[in-house]
């Protein structure tokens, strides 16, 4: 079985200010790991995967995440938040065997004020 | 290059109904995954095709059901609509040996009354 906790419902942080996004996950073997955005009304904007090699991912419009085996997080940050970041986001894992089959958490919903 | 496209983009039916979804996967990728969103939740998987059959469902009921053609492009079809039926429902599509992130639609709205 796999499973994603995303333990804040909603992130709330000041414009210029540093963002991060917490996940869990538990998963059997390997996980391959993502992170994807929702805008209101809108299908999932994929950002940044987790799949092997180096634990701090690089993803589109800033957004990175740090992979931690040891804790089972994978946590997604940006440096300096931007008020076009406020949306919903989501932490996904999936096997190395389960092909397309993602299981998503629950969603953050960031908030980012001027 | 076109990415995911779904049709239609809103509906309403009544109990009872049957439905049917359609998507186009993004040029190059040739496996179809759906999902159900429920309004306030993450989506869940419903299935996926590859190569014209399901190859993994979730815990969905027979009452959801799907097809993939020769072009790669897929159908879902719910029968019997409840009206907890009601949700976004997004097509997912990916290539097989790619990097192994999905690409989604826009998503249908479907809602039973």
């Amino acid at each position: 079985a796999q499973s994603v906790a995303q333990p804040e419902d909603q992130v709330n942080v000041a414009e210029g200010n540093p963002l991060t996004v917490k996940c869990t996950y538990s998963v059997s073997g390997n996980p391959y790991l993502f992170w994807y955005v929702q805008y209101p009304n809108r299908g999932l904007q994929f950002l940044l995967k987790y799949i092997t090699g180096d634990n701090l991912v690089k993803g589109s419009y800033g957004f990175e995440a740090e992979f931690n085996k040891s804790q089972t997080s994978f946590h997604l940050k940006k440096p300096s938040a931007l008020v076009s970041d406020s949306a919903l986001y989501f932490c996904a894992v999936r096997r190395t065997d389960s092909w397309g089959k993602l299981q998503f958490g629950a969603g953050t919903q960031v908030v980012v004020t001027p | 290059d076109a990415g995911v496209t779904q049709s239609p983009t809103h509906l309403i039916k009544t109990r009872g109904q049957q439905v049917t979804l359609r998507c186009s996967p993004k040029s190059g990728h040739d496996t179809v995954s759906w999902y159900q969103q429920a309004l306030g939740q993450g989506p869940q998987f419903i299935f996926q095709y590859y190569e014209e059959e399901e190859r993994q469902r979730g815990n969905f009921p027979d009452r959801f059901s799907g097809h993939q053609f020769p072009n790669y492009s897929s159908e879902l079809n719910v029968n019997a609509l409840l009206l907890g039926d009601s949700a976004l429902y997004l097509c997912a599509s990916s290539r097989q040996g790619g990097g192994g992130e999905l690409f989604f639609g826009e998503g249908s709205r479907l809602t039973v009354l």
